[in-house]
């Protein structure tokens, strides 16, 4: 009961910027949303959150359109190291399937 | 600042056998949570204590799974009798203060294989 939808996949050049974006058109007023990415084998790992501004830290931006149905997180620079399964998660804590990102030298 | 801790991080069993998992969140958090991870999919939300009292259990098979934070700090997830379906990572999470925000800390998660 994801309250998410996210591509499945993505390919990205390394050092272009990836943009990976995330429809959650029935966010609620106070959920805030969430990215987390997970590299294999690990568990996810936190990368940035907002409610309604554009914030930005040092490991990406996330931008968060007017109405809040939607946001795309930003990853300014590629690496081969971004290469990981990313999610956009609403409602706290309830992950959907994600975007496997892959980045290509 | 030492993350979650998790053992074991593998565990083979026949079906029907039971099996225990364990999860030290980080010191200080008071929300600890359970997930399933089977392989190719997002993590689903098992079980999530807030202190030792349960805050949402919707998504625990009850019939098979159990779980229990008894003085509030570490947790145990148990299985029995377990299935195939049952072969998935199990991740524990912890989050800090804060009623509407506050990042999740995983821990690197028990791999189980049900054979």
């Amino acid at each position: 009961d994801a309250k998410t939808t996210q591509p499945p996949s993505m390919d990205c050049a390394e050092g272009r910027a990836a943009n990976l974006p995330c429809n959650h058109s029935t966010i609620s007023g106070n959920e805030y949303v969430y990215w987390y990415r997970q590299i294999h084998s690990q568990g996810p790992q936190y990368i940035i959150h907002g409610l309604k501004n554009n914030e930005t830290n040092e490991m990406a931006s996330l931008i968060i359109t007017e109405d809040r149905k939607s946001s795309t997180l930003i990853l300014p620079h590629a690496t081969l190291r971004d290469t990981a399964v990313y999610y956009c998660i609403v409602a706290w804590v309830r992950f959907g399937a994600g975007t496997r990102l892959t980045v290509k030298p | 600042e030492a993350g979650v801790a998790q053992s074991p991080r593998y565990k083979i069993i026949e079906k029907r056998q039971s099996v225990a998992f364990w999860c030290n969140p980080i010191s200080g958090h008071a929300t600890l949570y359970w997930y399933q991870q089977i392989l190719g999919q997002g993590p689903k939300l098992l079980i999530q204590f807030q202190n030792n009292g349960v805050v949402d259990d919707s998504q625990l098979p009850k019939d098979r799974f159990s779980a229990e934070r008894l003085k509030g700090v570490d947790s145990t997830l148990k299985i029995q009798p377990a299935k195939l379906e049952d072969s998935a990572v199990y991740l524990c999470a912890s989050r800090g203060p804060g009623a509407f925000t506050g990042e999740l800390f995983f821990g690197e998660g028990s791999r189980l294989t049900v054979l």
